[in-house]
């Protein structure tokens, strides 16, 4: 089955600066890469996502990279803020099958310091 | 707000007692997934319905069980509770069978604590 590694666990970056966020997967067949943002005391929330046809998707001040050949993904903050503080989990899997069950890496937690 | 919803936020039992975790999926969704959310392990999937069937299966143990109801309300059993099962159990639904048809949307959560 997947398995998803991220890296690091824990981040702290002063505001204004960019934080990097890698996920690697296991499973060649997944192609579907999605990133969600966890507040304390709240669920996680999407924050982007990006197929296999894509190499790169950016929304705003954030961007993920997909690397197929490698299996590796990343996320890009830029210009980090305060309300950036979160725990990030990127997660992996492949569309189309019967089972939709994503599979998602053991989170970040991102510290932006003032 | 997610749109999904679960109750209880919060719940203490002892070891070897039995709970019911209940989540309401947002309204047109059909899927539901269950996540056990812990400090070392991250988001651990359990198990997944759509529409009332089950669709797969991730790291669930014997000793808890789920179904989804015609409603398409869901719920979670956890028996025979060891102190291992605390942790954050969170609900989350989509509109189509497969995760990537869609965003998944997920609730506040709920913690247990096995005393």
């Amino acid at each position: 089955g997947e398995n998803v590694e991220q890296h690091p666990s824990t981040l702290s970056v002063q505001e204004g600066d960019s934080a990097v966020i890698k996920c690697t997967y296991s499973d060649s067949a997944s192609n579907y890469f999605p990133w969600y943002k966890q507040e304390l005391g709240k669920g996680p929330q999407l924050i982007i996502d990006i197929r296999s046809n894509v190499g790169e998707k950016k929304d705003q001040r954030i961007a993920v990279t997909l690397n197929k050949t490698a299996k590796h993904f990343s996320l890009h903050i830029t210009e980090t803020q305060p309300e950036d503080s979160a725990v990030y989990f990127c997660a992996a899997m492949n569309y189309g099958g019967s089972q939709g069950n994503l599979i998602f890496g053991k989170g970040t937690k991102l510290s932006v310091k003032p | 707000d997610s749109g999904v919803t679960q109750t209880p936020k919060h719940l203490i039992t002892a070891t070897g007692q039995r709970v019911t975790l209940r989540c309401s999926p947002r309204s047109g969704d059909l899927s539901v997934y269950w996540y056990q959310q812990s400090l070392d392990q991250g988001l651990q999937f359990l198990i997944q319905y759509y529409n009332g069937e089950e669709r797969a299966k991730g790291n669930i143990l014997e000793r808890f069980s789920a179904q989804q109801f015609p409603d398409l309300h869901s719920e979670l059993n956890l028996s025979s509770l060891e102190l291992g099962d605390s942790a954050l159990y969170f609900c989350a639904s989509s509109v189509l069978q497969g995760a990537s048809g869609g965003e998944l949307f997920f609730g506040e959560g709920s913690r247990l604590t096995v005393l």
